[in-house]
């Protein structure tokens, strides 16, 4: 199974500033065909199923606000808020989608400062 | 609007069966892989099963493995999971998840199963 490890567990940061997190997986998740990275990032309110935030390791979903962005490739993903808005405090997972069984990082809990 | 709407969740002792299902409605559900993501609560996602567009193929964690079953009905828009041989560990919220190509797109709301005697 590919184990995904985030980081860091939790994180506090003040409204406005920059949330970053990372997410690693222990093989590479590149598809060298089609040079993708499969890998997902999602949101969870409390009382809420997951909101799909981010595919193929970078691309934004519709709909979800600019101030959410990704990056990576093969094993290293980070997942960053640019400017913390109260309404982002959730918990984030990243999740593999290159072989089954699909598994998700333990996920990160994002608050405020 | 797409929508997943999950039911068949309840309190069930173990060594105990149970059939969930997931009503769908809003896209065309005979294009869709479908997956099982269950999470108990306060914890983290846990990838269950996976049934591809056709029902043909499917996958399953280790964990649920011989004990569960995916399936789906494309003219009903009926996605199904039947669990025998519950146990404790078990016991979560499962959600019916789209697949939209290589990602979970639309998730339901989860419905809870608990597995205690």
């Amino acid at each position: 199974d590919i184990v995904m490890t985030q980081s860091p567990d939790s994180l506090a940061v003040s409204l406005g500033e920059r949330a970053t997190i990372n997410c690693k997986s222990r093989q590479s998740i590149l598809y060298t065909s089609n040079n993708k990275s499969y890998l997902a990032w999602y949101q969870q309110k409390p009382r809420q199923p997951p909101k799909l935030l981010i595919y193929w390791a970078s691309t934004r979903e519709s709909g979800v606000p600019d101030r959410f962005s990704a990056s990576g490739s093969g094993t290293d993903f980070t997942l960053t808020i640019s400017s913390l808005q109260a309404e982002d405090v959730a918990v984030y997972y990243c999740q593999q989608y290159y072989t089954t069984p699909l598994t998700f990082g333990g996920g990160t809990r994002l608050e405020i400062k | 609007e797409v929508q997943l709407i999950e039911s068949g969740g309840r309190l069930v002792q173990p060594g105990g069966s149970l059939r969930l299902s997931c009503a769908a409605s809003g896209f065309t559900f005979s294009s869709h892989w479908m997956h099982w993501v269950r999470q108990v609560p306060g914890k983290g996602l846990v990838w269950v099963s996976r049934i591809n567009s056709d029902g043909r193929t499917t996958a399953y964690a280790d964990s649920v493995k011989g004990r569960f079953t995916i399936s789906r009905d494309n003219a009903k828009n009926m996605l199904s999971l039947q669990m025998n041989s519950l146990r404790a560990e078990d016991t979560a919220v499962y959600y019916c998840v789209r697949d939209g190509g290589h990602r979970g797109d639309y998730w339901g709301q989860g419905t809870l199963v608990t597995v205690s005697s």
